[in-house]
Order: structure tokens, then C-alpha cells, then sequence
């Protein structure tokens, strides 16, 4: 059973525009909430990460925004580029285990 | 800083064989986790580690085990491969200060093939 629920399962955006994800959790356990980007052939690379006394959070063209109550989370992806065309992974952090959300694939047309 | 560096890259293997892989963390990290990554079931937890101490095991047959080096490396081992065993086994690192395992680094996996 997923424990953290992903949407949507890609996206497609123009050049410049903004990219949206968003993720849902059911166990209240979790304590730290990391955004990972996969490209091919590689390993998830961490991007972006906030723990839940934090609403927003903010590095560069990317933001996570933290609704605790609602035990909700979503990235924001600002000014879109072809180079972040990639897969997005949602996840959250308890008793030393990652759990993934299923992944976004976002394409970014120039 | 070297990243985690995990080898082998790729492996074909074939049914009912065992299958050992390699992963070396990021200088001083101490904790070591493993993940199952496949088209069908996303990204699984199989099993992490410090200080040579399993913390947190995944929901993976005991066909599926791992083990942590004093120098922090750490190995899992697959046995009676199945082909449903297919798939890019990835590891991370990190450096685990106190009770929080954050900032787990991942290498690029060893993409596994069960024929």
C-alpha cells in the first residue's frame, strides 16, 4: 500500500511556465519530507526537503509548500527549463525509511 | 567529495542463482540504506543501516539480506533469483546525526536482469 500518494503522474509545460506536484500522506509518524529528481540512468538526486513545523520553503526556482493539518505537500517548480524534463519523486522519512510517491514525469517543451 | 559509488553497474543473472552488490558511501557517512526501484512498484525500502547495526527492514522475503562493513560499506545479497527480482537496486548514504536519518545521497544503482 502506498504511503504516499503522488499526482499527477506527468505533466507537460511550456518553457518558462510553472510545474505543480502534489503529494498526500496518511501517517502522522513522518517527520521529514524530501523532493528528489530522477534523470535516466541515474539515482535520485535530493532537492529540496521540509520538515512539518515549516510551511514553505523556498531554494532558487524551486518551493515546497507544507499544509500539516491537511497532511498535504506539493513542489512548485518556477520558470520551467528543458534541462528539469525529468521524473519527480514526493517521499517522507520515518523510523530511518524513505517512502516514495509514484513519480511525475515532467516534460518541459521549449 | 566522491559520491556513493555502487558497482556493479549492470548484472544479468539468471533464475535461482544468487546475486551480490556493492556499495561504498559517501566519506563519513555512517548510515547506509538500500532501495528496489521498478517500473511497477516504484521506489521499495529494503533495508537500512549504521554502525554495522540493521535499524529498519523492509517487507522483502528473506531471500533478500544485507550487511554493513566496520569501514561503513555495506553489500546486499539476493538468493534463488526470481525473475520478478529485476530491477535498478540503489543505495544511499548518509550521515545520520542523531535520531534523524536525512539527506540520503543515492548512487546510480546496479540495474539487475533475471533471465
Amino acid at each position: 500500500q502506498q504511503q504516499v500518494k503522488q499526482s499527477p503522474q506527468s505533466l507537460i509545460v511550456q518553457k518558462g511556465g510553472i510545474s505543480i506536484i502534489n503529494c498526500a500522506y496518511e501517517n502522522t509518524a513522518f517527520d521529514y519530507f524530501p523532493w528528489y529528481q530522477q534523470f535516466p540512468g541515474k539515482g535520485p538526486a535530493l532537492l529540496i526537503a521540509i520538515r512539518p513545523d515549516v510551511s514553505e520553503k523556498k531554494e532558487g526556482r524551486f518551493t515546497i509548500s507544507f499544509n500539516k493539518s491537511a497532511k498535504q505537500f506539493s513542489l512548485h517548480i518556477m520558470d520551467s527549463q528543458p534541462g528539469d524534463s525529468a521524473t519527480y519523486f514526493c517521499a517522507a522519512l520515518n523510523d530511518y525509511k524513505l517512502s516514495f510517491g509514484a513519480g511525475t514525469t515532467v516534460t518541459v517543451r521549449a | 567529495k566522491a559520491g556513493v559509488t555502487q558497482t556493479p553497474r549492470y548484472l544479468i543473472k539468471t533464475r535461482g542463482q544468487q546475486v551480490t552488490l556493492s556499495c561504498s558511501p559517501i566519506s563519513g557517512h555512517r548510515s547506509v540504506s538500500w532501495y528496489q526501484q521498478t517500473p511497477g512498484q516504484g521506489l521499495q525500502f529494503l533495508f537500512e543501516y549504521f554502525s554495522e547495526t540493521q535499524r529498519n527492514k523492509g517487507n522483502f522475503p528473506g531471500r533478500f539480506s544485507g550487511r554493513q562493513f566496520s569501514n561503513s560499506r555495506s553489500e546486499m545479497n539476493v538468493s534463488t533469483l526470481e525473475l520478478g527480482d529485476s530491477a535498478l537496486y540503489l543505495c544511499a548514504s548518509s550521515l545520520s546525526t542523531g535520531q534523524q536519518n536525512e539527506k540520503l545521497f543515492f548512487g546510480s544503482g546496479t540495474q539487475l536482469s533475471v533471465l
